[in-house]
């Protein structure tokens, strides 16, 4: 089956702009995780959905950085008010269920902040 | 807190040589750990995961590690490199919280970096 897909790939956008960053999790996965890549930071979580809520925020770096996830299945990142530092890949990863599985992850869409 | 160390950013080995990528982790709790590859452009790829058993435990593609709960490691091993191998490793841990529920998020080592020489 498909697995979990992230849109757009690549972004680039500037400084002070607001963008949206969309996951696609695979069907029937109740479990949503963002995670942001960086150079400098390496792997960092940002935030975990059951279903459409979020009871842990705890990885969110900002109030700039928001997201939200609709009928149990895609989710959006928003991230305001962009900076430099927000320049990072953004993965997305699902799994099934309220038990620790594994997680399957997108390709990550790319996010330059110019 | 959880976390996870990975010794050696770099790790590189001719085609046929053993692989060992380290990772080390410290946890109050039982931890769960887990081993993905991460190819260029690409996301991540579970190669294989401890929860609770079998302390041995065998992935994809060949790869095996140990849970060694007296040394906190779970290194990972192949016995044979190959070039196809190259990629960025991570391991990654996640625990039960207190109240034996679980939010499943990963905390992730640094990486390693495997290169394998022809």
């Amino acid at each position: 089956g498909a697995g979990v897909s992230q849109s757009p790939s690549n972004k680039v956008t500037e400084k002070g702009k607001d963008v949206e960053l969309r996951c696609d999790p695979i069907s029937g996965h109740t479990a949503l995780y963002w995670y942001r890549q960086s150079l400098g930071q390496g792997l960092e979580f940002l935030i975990y959905f059951q279903g459409n809520s979020a009871p842990d925020k705890s990885g969110l770096p900002s109030d700039r950085f928001s997201a939200e996830r609709t009928g149990g299945s895609v989710s959006t990142l928003t991230i305001q008010r962009t900076q430099q530092e927000d320049s990072a890949v953004y993965l997305c990863a699902s799994s099934f269920g309220r038990q620790i599985r594994e997680q399957y992850f997108g390709p990550g869409t790319r996010l330059t902040v110019t | 807190a959880q976390s996870v160390t990975q010794l050696g950013s770099h790790v590189s080995v001719s085609e046929g040589a053993l692989v060992l990528l380290r990772c080390n982790y410290s946890s109050s709790v039982p931890p769960y750990l887990f081993w993905y590859v991460q190819y260029p452009n690409q996301g991540l790829q579970l190669l294989l995961k401890y929860t609770t058993g079998a302390t041995l435990v065998k992935g994809i593609n060949g790869f095996e590690a140990e849970f060694k709960k007296s040394e906190t490691s779970f290194h990972l091993t192949k016995p044979s490199a190959h070039m196809s191998d190259a990629a960025e490793y991570f391991c990654a841990v996640s625990v039960y919280n207190a109240g034996g529920t679980s939010y499943g998020k990963l905390t992730f080592g640094q990486g390693t970096i495997l290169t394998v020489h022809p």
